[in-house]
């Protein structure tokens, strides 16, 4: 079974551009989590869709900040523009249900540097 | 005060050690706990799950002390690959299960 898939993997530009995060859950999940991680804060919860609906966003840092999930199986989390304080891990994690606790899976990560 | 802490470590331990993390929580009302694993540049993966009596799988034991607020990871017979970063996890409920995590504690392993 394929995991929880992000992309890119990497992504490296300068302050001020805009830039896109993209996710797809596991097949059937239809919890889907964005963290970030950093030295200074460790993993924080950013945004929560449960079956495509933004459940909790009291994590996205600003406006600057938006997520989306238009359908099960896609969800993208957007900075715009971004700064070099944006520079971080960001994951995706998704699990079957809410309700009982399911444990999340999550992706490989972004590697965000902004200069 | 955050809301899940852990000594950061590192821990360096030769092979075959005996090695213990702490964890506390804030919030009195946290329903589960976990400890996830994370290796260097990699994504956090479930290790186990905390109950109550305690549990134990192979070289790992975790603990819960309810009263307390405290949860511990016992690790025995160190091992080279369990070099890692430990991640203390609390469900914080309430609408739905956010998993609150801590810093992490850091485990050196060396021969």
């Amino acid at each position: 079974d394929a995991g929880v898939i992000q992309s890119p993997r990497h992504e490296v530009t300068e302050m001020g551009q805009e830039v896109t995060l993209r996710c797809k859950p596991i097949s059937g999940h239809n919890s889907l989590f964005w963290y970030r991680q950093t030295m200074m804060r460790g993993l924080e919860l950013l945004i929560y869709f449960n079956n495509n609906v933004p459940i909790d966003d009291s994590g996205m840092p600003e406006d600057r900040f938006s997520a989306k999930m238009p359908n099960a199986s896609f969800s993208t989390l957007k900075i715009q523009p971004s700064e070099p304080r944006d520079s971080a891990v960001y994951f995706c994690a998704s699990s079957l249900r809410q309700g009982v606790y399911q444990p999340q899976h999550f992706g490989d990560g972004t590697r965000l540097s902004i200069l | 005060r955050k809301e899940v802490e852990q000594d950061p470590g590192p821990f360096n331990v030769p092979e075959g050690a005996t090695v213990a993390f702490n964890c506390t929580y804030s919030n009195s009302a946290s329903q589960s706990f976990f400890w996830y694993r994370q290796d260097c540049r990699k994504e956090p993966k479930l290790l186990m799950s905390v109950y109550s009596s305690g549990n134990e799988d192979g070289r790992f034991t975790a603990q819960l002390n309810r009263a307390s607020q405290y949860i511990s990871l016992l690790i025995r017979d160190s091992k080279l690959s369990d070099s890692a970063t430990y991640l203390c996890v609390v469900v914080r409920s309430g609408g739905y299960n956010k998993l609150i995590f801590g810093a992490g504690t850091r485990l050196a392993v060396h021969p």
